[in-house]
């Protein structure tokens, strides 16, 4: 199953919304995980099963979608979040990570 | 507080071989499904490798299958990646990586360790 993120990078302001998009090549029904990364660090897990929130993570992050569209809206970008974002899928082993997103200050 | 250590990363010739380890503490590891996940230099996140609880059930990605063999000890806390025949494509940061309960995601990850192939 293939996972194509969308935009690959995108400039971003602080205070800004953002959204990125995570295609998958066929349906993976809500198996669908997002992480954050920062140079140097291990990925971060933000969202699981589409749109539940990890513990500990800012209630700004959110995700949605289902079958092969999913979406990691930003509410309101703050200066800790630019960073690469991975979209990932569960539903079968082999799993399959995105391409990321880079997120930059405009 | 759940911790993932990985170690015995370095530089290996083209068709040499490498064994990870991941030792795990703050958490009942012997109750969570483990993988390993790569990233070679400036590129994205690859999964290489599943094992389930009790190390019965097994996945690979095609890169890799043949060549590496995962493996945990539950007694002693630790997850093992054996990597043969390496290529200098295998060259990337290894993480280790607790699965969270059911589909929930990678939920700890390790910092990683450096694997080298190279000539």
């Amino acid at each position: 199953i293939q996972l194509t993120q969308s935009p690959s990078s995108l400039s971003a302001s602080v205070g800004d919304r953002v959204t990125i998009t995570c295609r998958a090549s066929q349906g993976i029904s809500s198996y669908l995980a997002w992480y954050q990364q920062k140079p140097g660090k291990a990925p971060k897990l933000l969202i699981y099963a589409a749109s539940t929130l990890q513990s500990g993570v800012p209630s700004r992050f959110s995700g949605s979608g289902s079958g092969t569209d999913f979406t990691l809206t930003i509410s309101s970008l703050q200066p800790e979040d630019f960073a690469t974002y991975y979209c990932q899928q569960l539903n079968s082993y082999s799993i399959t990570f995105g391409q990321g997103t880079r997120l930059e200050i405009k | 507080e759940v911790q993932l250590v990985e170690s015995g990363g370095g530089l290996v010739q083209p068709g040499g071989s490498l064994r990870l380890s991941c030792a795990a503490s703050g958490f009942t590891f012997s109750s969570y499904e483990m993988n390993w996940v790569r990233q070679a230099p400036g590129k994205g996140l690859e999964w290489v490798s599943y094992i389930s609880s009790s190390g019965s059930t097994i996945y690979y990605a095609d890169s890799v299958k043949g060549r590496f063999t995962i493996s945990r000890d539950n007694a002693k806390n630790s997850l093992y990646l054996q990597m043969n025949s390496l290529r200098a494509e295998d060259t990337a940061v290894y993480y280790c990586a607790r699965d969270g309960k059911g589909v929930a995601g990678f939920d700890y990850w390790g910092q990683g360790t450096l694997v080298t192939v190279s000539s």
